[in-house]
């Protein structure tokens, strides 16, 4: 079974400050991607990364992938409550189905 | 937009129960997915479907069954509720071609079995 842990695993800040979660595999993987659920919806993909070392800005949002292809961050600048949600990272090993990690709860106090 | 629609957003069943979870599509995708999502415990796929009439275990099918008669919908079957099912449970599809990568879900469907 391949393991995917995400941390931490919860995590409250106010408006304005920077975070940073991870997500770390037991195995290597071919892609990765990360997903935010705000609450009473469905998750929404944020990005796809599947090279070693990529780097990925979405606005305020930076996605790194490690070069071992066995983790990945998530880095928010200047978080908003709007940025409030579950983060999730699923990761594609081969050719296998998606597996999901556990998320980070972020809060973001106004 | 692509658009996921599960039709019951809030369900209340008795155990022993049988439970219909229906979800439709309309982009036409190929693959269509079950997860049930807990907290601590992330999605853990129950059921996908490649295509009509064809479906595949997940990683917990236990107590649950599927059925696709058209390609737009994928139904999720509790032939006999039990407490321990009570989740938060997630359709979704994908494209295996034009957008290999990306999954699309719905609204979700909160189960509580009592």
């Amino acid at each position: 079974t391949q393991l995917l842990e995400q941390s931490p695993q919860f995590l409250s800040i106010q408006e304005g400050e920077n975070l940073t979660v991870y997500c770390n595999s037991s195995s290597v993987f071919s892609s990765l991607q990360w997903y935010r659920q705000e609450p009473g919806e469905g998750p929404v993909l944020l990005v796809t990364v599947v090279t070693g070392g990529e780097v990925k800005k979405l606005k305020r949002l930076t996605f790194q992938f490690g070069d071992a292809r066995k983790d990945s961050s998530l880095h928010i600048t200047a978080a908003q409550p709007g940025d409030t949600g579950l983060y999730l990272c699923a990761v594609r090993f081969g050719n296998e189905k998606l597996t999901f990690g556990t998320g980070t709860r972020l809060t973001i106090i106004p | 937009d692509v658009k996921v629609t599960q039709s019951s957003r809030y369900l209340v069943k008795r155990t022993g129960e049988k439970v219909f979870l229906e979800c439709v599509q309309d982009m036409d995708h190929e693959n269509m997915f079950w997860y049930r999502q807990d907290p601590g415990l992330g999605l853990r796929l129950i059921y996908f479907s490649y295509d009509v009439k064809m479906k595949e275990k997940g990683d917990i099918p236990e107590g649950y069954s599927v059925s696709r008669e058209k390609k737009e919908r994928f139904s999720l079957i509790l032939e006999s509720a039990s407490t321990n099912q009570t989740s938060m449970y997630l359709c979704a599809s994908s494209d295996p071609i034009v957008q290999a990568n990306t999954i699309y879900f719905g609204e979700g469907s909160w189960l509580t079995v009592v």
